[in-house]
């Protein structure tokens, strides 16, 4: 089976400040990697994802995202976070050619942005 | 647009209690999960369904029910509600491609 680590468990910056979540998986076949969000009291929301092609990928808010299949990666990236960034991001994976469709989910990163 | 919603978004229950957590979709979505959300843990897959009639277990089915006889519905019960059952409730739903959209969330406690 799948796994998912995220080892930023709990990530404070200031605004303006880069941000680079660490996203790996333990599994060698085809996978669908997700980052999704989570504002405080709100459900999740898909911020982006990858099933093929360029390995990176450009989702909303100016999140982006490199698949390096070789380290088994998906790690989340933002050139300068807003204090509207203050959520929880988690990680996400599909083994494609398993079939099934369920997601593996990380343990959650839970960014703190101070103005 | 009413896309996935659930019912109710709080509850509290006592050990030993039977509890249904509702789950309901607009978009004829035929995929359909329930996940758990524990600290630390991330979101964890207790049930999924491929299509009306259709359910499998997922990674932390022990003490939960589910049913689907619609589309669009797709209720979880705990059959008899344990303290370790305390948990935010989250269903989701997919169609062809792999994202999930999920709805708002179910914080249930037992006391």
């Amino acid at each position: 089976a799948q796994s998912v680590s995220q080892h930023n468990h709990h990530v404070i910056l200031s605004e303006a400040a880069s941000l680079e979540l660490g996203c790996n998986y333990s599994y060698g076949g085809t996978v669908n990697l997700f980052w999704y969000v989570q504002y405080p009291g709100q459900h999740l929301q898909l911020l982006l994802k990858y099933f093929s092609g360029d390995p990176l990928v450009k989702g909303i808010k100016g999140f982006e995202a490199e698949f390096i299949k070789s380290k088994f990666s998906f790690n989340l990236r933002k050139p300068s976070v807003q204090w509207s960034d203050t959520a929880e991001y988690f990680c996400a994976v599909n083994a494609r050619d398993t079939g099934r469709r369920a997601l593996t989910f990380g343990s959650g990163t839970r960014l703190q942005v101070q103005p | 647009d009413a896309g996935i919603t659930q019912s109710p978004r709080y509850k509290i229950t006592e050990t030993g209690r039977q509890v249904t957590l509702m789950c309901h979709q607009t978009w004829s979505h035929s995929y359909m999960f329930w996940y758990r959300q524990d600290l630390g843990h991330g979101l964890r897959l207790i049930y999924y369904s491929a299509a009306a009639d259709i359910t499998d277990k997922g990674e932390v089915p022990d003490g939960y029910v589910v049913s689907r006889s619609k589309t669009e519905n797709f209720p979880l019960t705990l059959e008899s509600a344990t303290r370790s059952q305390t948990s935010v409730y989250f269903c989701a739903s997919s169609l062809k491609t792999y994202e999930q959209y999920f709805g708002p969330g179910t914080r249930l406690t037992v006391t």
